[in-house]
């Protein structure tokens, strides 16, 4: 089983600082997405990574993939109150259509 | 609407009673999974769905646990005898299956099972 670490666990923050969450794996991911979730609601697709080194923007924030594929961040510049949530990434093995999912980084963004 | 509808939204059962859980996918959606959320633990794949089938039951934590899914639409998952571990949010997720590369998923908002 391919397990997927996410660091930190939890953080909070004020609006207007920058920060960067992780999540790694000692086996190399086919493909890697990023959620968020907010309260009461499921996860949503931020984005999908597929290529080593691959960096990917939406507005403020910014998806890296390690070269190895084996690790990847999310960047936030300049948080704000929305982005508060709990930010998952997730990854298929191979030709296998099974989504692992972290544990997930839950940040507050507070005004 | 156009997005995965799960029902109900709650769910408090007694110890030992059977509960039947929802999912409606988006329509023309061909895979079909069910995760399991619970506090800390993050989401734990249950099974998936590719048509009727499910080539993948391998998350299913006990023969408590069943699913079905008919005319390659609707699927409930059932859970037979609760307990209080089975207590937890129940997360449907439908995706479009292509060739090449993984489709997202696009989850329902969930059933928050609660055993009493």
């Amino acid at each position: 089983t391919q397990l997927l670490e996410q660091s930190p666990q939890f953080l909070s923050i004020q609006e207007g600082e920058n920060l960067t969450v992780y999540c790694n794996s000692s086996s190399v991911f086919s493909s890697l997405q990023w959620y968020r979730q907010e309260p009461g609601e499921g996860p949503v697709l931020l984005v999908t990574v597929v290529t080593g080194g691959e960096v990917k923007k939406l507005k403020r924030l910014t998806f890296q993939f390690g070269d190895a594929r084996k690790d990847s961040s999310l960047h936030i510049t300049a948080a704000q109150t929305g982005d508060t949530g709990l930010y998952l990434c997730a990854s298929q093995r191979g030709s296998n259509y099974k989504l692992t999912f972290g544990k997930g980084t839950l940040l507050t963004v507070n005004p | 609407g156009a997005g995965v509808s799960q029902s109900p939204s709650n769910k408090v059962t007694e110890k030992g009673k059977d509960v039947e859980l929802r999912c409606d996918p988006i329509s023309g959606h061909t895979a079909l999974y069910w995760y399991r959320q619970s506090l800390g633990q993050g989401l734990e794949f249950l099974i998936y769905f590719q048509g009727n089938s499910a080539p993948d039951k391998s998350g299913l934590p006990s023969d408590r646990f069943s699913a079905e899914r008919t005319g390659g639409s609707v699927s409930t998952l059932t859970i037979q005898r609760t307990q209080q571990e089975d207590s937890a949010v129940y997360l449907c997720a439908s995706s479009l299956v292509p060739v090449t590369g993984v489709s997202p998923l696009h989850f329902g908002n969930g059933t928050r099972l609660t055993v009493t």
